[in-house]
């Protein structure tokens, strides 16, 4: 059965801090790792990450896939009470996994002014 | 571009009863997969469709249905409502549900069982 984990489960920083989010997995045939970041209700759209591209980057925030360690890490710099929210790791795989996503826990994230 | 659109946002429904929940994905998407987040779990898998047909179920019991309409749109139907169906019902748009192509969820679905 496909396994995304997430640490850590809560994070609690103070603006301008940097942070890493981990996600690690385990599927069978995998084919692409997703990032999402949902403040209420609708997750909404971070990172595509795949074997041709490894490594993403949009403004302050990036993240890489280390296909060797089945992991991927998001890293946030310069920290806003924006970016308070959780961060969902998702995993997309072929086979019998056709067509859904398998998410991990999430991060919960709060920055403080 | 219109995003994805799920009708009703809020709802209250009794132990026992059923409830049809509506998706209606972004313009062209063939593919809608439907999701269950509560706190405990998590967002988990419940199906997905593409051209009106099931490609993919979760591990749900089979009181959580679905089914897929020629323009795309989504509807899942939960019957005899327990207390422990209360949850987020996300679903996601994706132009043909493939590994290389995002996704993109709606704002959801609460549905509170009492």
């Amino acid at each position: 059965e496909d396994k995304v984990v997430q640490s850590p489960l809560s994070l609690v920083v103070h603006e301008g801090d940097t942070v890493t989010l981990n996600c690690s997995y385990e599927v069978t045939n995998f084919r692409s790792l997703l990032w999402y970041k949902q403040e209420k209700k609708a997750p909404t759209f971070l990172f595509m990450l795949t074997s041709s591209g490894i490594e993403k980057k949009s403004g302050r925030l990036s993240s890489i896939l280390d296909k060797k360690e089945l992991s991927s890490i998001l890293n946030i710099t310069a920290t806003q009470t924006g970016d308070s929210a959780i961060y969902l790791c998702a995993v997309s795989a072929g086979g019998t996994s056709y067509g859904k996503l398998t998410f991990g826990q999430g991060t919960i994230l709060t920055v403080h002014p | 571009k219109a995003g994805v659109t799920q009708t009703p946002r809020y709802l209250i429904k009794t132990r026992g009863q059923q409830v049809t929940l509506s998706c209606s994905p972004i313009s062209g998407h063939r593919s809608v997969s439907w999701y269950q987040q509560t706190p405990g779990q998590g967002l988990q898998f419940l199906f997905e469709y593409f051209s009106e047909t099931q490609r993919n179920k979760g591990n749900f019991p089979g009181r959580f249905s679905g089914r897929q309409f020629s323009n795309s749109r989504s509807e899942m139907n939960v019957s005899t409502l327990e207390l422990g169906d209360s949850a987020l019902y996300l679903c996601a748009s994706s132009l043909a549900g493939l590994a290389n192509y995002g996704y993109t969820f709606g704002s959801g679905t609460r549905l509170t069982v009492v």
